[in-house]
């Protein structure tokens, strides 16, 4: 069952411009949500998250939007830096302190110099 | 401070066979999850364990089976081991309560090749 979905397997951008990475999600009882990006021969790291509570929630170059009623996230990353190329997935769960999480199939995002 | 660490770092077996995967989490942490990653996949939740005792099981059978140690490190087994076994097994902890995410810490996993 996909309940988290990422429909674009990768993304090229440009050094310094935007990048924008789409998760939609199709439980309505998740209500925690979470990026991870992913180096080769590393674990996922933690990059951002955000409570159903908020519609948006900003650290540094990275921002994540929620759209609950379009059951949709995204993550923007500006300016996109060679550094980010990874591979991000978006995560859901039903509550924070829930830890099955479910996970969409990644983004391989490319920024290039 | 060490982080999440697994092992070995890669695995073969042949069908039928039995496995055993290690994790120890990061320093500070209590729980440590368990993750099925396929080639082109995101990561799937197995289960998580919490003082000793698995807390949570996602949709996998019962041949995987997990234990966690009083120093909260933990071993995923496999057994009658299938082809379709094959993939990256990721090992998280968490259990910060002073991070205001509760976010899991993921190993490097270990990279299960069934023949």
């Amino acid at each position: 069952d996909q309940q988290v979905k990422q429909n674009s397997p990768s993304l090229s951008v440009q050094e310094g411009r935007i990048s924008i990475l789409n998760c939609d999600y199709t439980n309505s009882m998740f209500d925690y949500f979470l990026w991870y990006k992913k180096y080769p021969a590393e674990g996922p790291t933690f990059l951002i998250s955000i409570s159903s509570i908020k519609d948006k929630n900003e650290d540094g170059r990275f921002t994540v939007f929620l759209n609950k009623s379009a059951k949709h996230l995204s993550l923007h990353i500006v300016p996109s830096q060679p550094g980010d190329s990874a591979v991000y997935f978006c995560a859901a769960s039903a509550w924070r302190n829930n830890n099955d999480m479910r996970f969409g199939a990644g983004t391989r995002l490319t920024v290039k110099p | 401070d060490a982080g999440v660490t697994q092992s070995p770092t890669h695995l073969i077996k042949t069908r039928g066979q039995q496995v055993t995967l290690r994790c120890s989490p990061k320093s500070g942490h209590d729980t440590v999850s368990w993750y099925q990653q396929a080639l082109g996949q995101g990561p799937q939740f197995i289960f998580q364990y919490y003082e000793e005792e698995e807390r949570q099981r996602g949709n996998f059978p019962d041949r995987f089976s997990g234990h966690q140690f009083p120093n909260y490190s933990s071993e995923l087994n496999v057994n009658a081991l299938l082809l379709g076994d094959s993939a990256l097994y990721l090992c998280a902890s968490s259990g910060d309560l002073e991070s205001p995410y509760n976010e899991q810490f993921f190993g490097p996993g270990t990279r299960l090749t069934v023949l």
